[in-house]
């Protein structure tokens, strides 16, 4: 089964609207990234958040943190277009570096 | 895609045939990873590798092959014993320091179809 969860599985909203999507996880982290894929692409990393925070920002993009619910939340602002595409959490686990996926939420954004 | 190429772009195989796909980094990285992604899904760990002549298991190793001759360079074979091997290969790196999980960093991946 996944470590991470995705949730909505699709998401569609009109440009400049905010799109939030969350991830749930199911054991105890370091870390926890989010990355975008366009259709068709590899993986571009986003970002990552560390178990001792709570909250991070990266231009329009802001990440929340919630150990005790392990989960995570990607609050993306005044949307675009080309933010079309679908964004992945992705937690460490076993130990070293061996990421696990969740199944990704697909974000449209019509103009 | 960063410092991590990937060919081909598409690679057709037919049945019984063993194919290799290519992964060259020029990122100075220790690690380097493969990974299948299925339509609609997340992406699924084969094989990595944490230094050069080593390399693991991931989650679906079977059915595949790999190599970790040289630090820039870790080529995935899709054996004839991968019965479904349909699907989006990623290859990625990562930096890796003692103790601290680092960043992925993924190639534009490979489509292999079967014929």
């Amino acid at each position: 089964s996944q470590q991470g969860e995705e949730d909505p599985q699709a998401l569609s909203i009109q440009e400049g609207e905010n799109a939030t999507m969350n991830c749930s996880y199911k054991t105890s982290i370091n870390n926890l990234q989010w990355y975008r894929q366009n259709s068709g692409r590899g993986l571009v990393h986003l970002i990552l958040i560390r178990s001792n925070e709570r909250e991070k920002h990266s231009g329009r993009l802001r990440v929340t943190l919630d150990t005790s619910k392990k989960s995570s939340s990607l609050l993306i602002t005044a949307s675009r277009a080309a933010d079309t595409a679908s964004y992945f959490c992705a937690t460490f686990t076993g130990g070293g570096n061996k990421l696990t996926f969740g199944t990704g939420t697909q974000l449209k954004v019509e103009l | 895609d960063g410092g991590i190429t990937q060919s081909p772009k598409y690679l057709f195989r037919k049945e019984g045939q063993n194919v290799t796909l290519s992964c060259e980094q020029n990122l100075n990285h220790d690690a380097m990873y493969w990974y299948r992604q299925d339509p609609g899904q997340g992406l699924r760990l084969i094989y990595y590798s944490q230094i050069v002549n080593d390399f693991q298991k991931g989650d679906i190793a079977e059915g595949y092959s790999v190599s970790r001759e040289k630090k820039e360079s870790f080529p995935l074979t899709v054996t004839s014993a991968q019965k479904n091997p349909t699907a989006f290969y990623l290859c990625a790196s990562s930096a890796q320091t003692s103790g601290k999980q680092e960043t992925q960093y993924f190639g534009p991946g490979t489509r292999l179809l079967v014929l």
